[in-house]
């Protein structure tokens, strides 16, 4: 089945740096990616929609500056969380579908759990 | 408005016993799927079905079952003869075709906790 596969699992960083999460699909190519963000027991919220070649598409209030996606290929996108602060530590879960089948349903990662000291 | 409404925030049960997951979900799209996802504590979250609007047909898998009703904007889940393993939080979610069914919709989630 298809398989999305998300690294690091786990990221402990100091405030003020930046984290690379990256996603990818590994045995299926994907020109959309999609970022969620979980906070502790809620649901997922859409952050943006990372599409090969060119800009993310961002949701409502979430700033773009902030959280850079970069889709440089078909199997791989990349959420950098830029200058990170305390409120930036989440649960962070990536997905993708299988350009290939019609309507098939999203595929997550693992997720990465971010947490910012 | 919320679009998908999982109105169970925890549920806990005795191992071997039935459980019923609600959803409503709300849309103007005649186009749509639904779908649950359970999340165990590890946090990946893991495809359990997906159903389109077209399709009314309860379908069941092994311990599980989906009730899906149009008429009540429903799409429910039963785990018969609950187990420990089935401990989760579970995820009901909806794509619509004005989406390119490419933006999920999830509800808040609904955690069960299964005695042994």
């Amino acid at each position: 089945g298809a398989v999305v596969s998300q690294h690091p699992s786990r990221v402990i960083c100091k405030s003020g740096t930046s984290v690379k999460i990256e996603c990818r699909s590994l045995d299926f190519q994907a020109t959309t990616m999609f970022w969620y963000r979980q906070f502790p027991k809620q649901s997922l919220m859409l952050m943006a929609t990372s599409n090969e070649g060119s800009k993310a598409t961002y949701e409502q209030g979430v700033e773009k500056d902030k959280f850079l996606i970069n889709h440089a290929s078909l199997t791989l996108s990349t959420l950098t969380v830029t200058s990170a602060h305390p409120e930036d530590s989440s649960f962070y879960i990536c997905s993708a579908r299988d350009q290939k089948l019609q309507n098939s349903p999203l595929h997550f990662g693992n997720g990465t759990r971010l947490t910012v000291t | 408005a919320q679009k998908v409404t999982q109105a169970q925030t925890e549920i806990s049960v005795v191992e071997k016993e039935d459980v019923t997951l609600d959803c409503v979900y709300e849309t103007r799209d005649t186009t749509y799927y639904l779908f649950w996802y359970k999340q165990p504590p590890s946090g990946e979250l893991v495809f359990l079905i997906r159903r389109n609007s077209f399709d009314e047909q309860n379908e069941i898998s092994g311990r599980y079952s989906w009730n899906f009703q149009k008429s009540t904007s429903s799409f429910n889940f039963t785990i018969t003869a609950s187990q420990v393993v089935d401990s989760a939080v579970y995820f009901c979610a909806l794509s619509e075709a004005k989406d390119n069914f490419n933006k999920f919709y999830f509800g808040s989630g609904t955690k069960l906790n299964v005695k042994p």
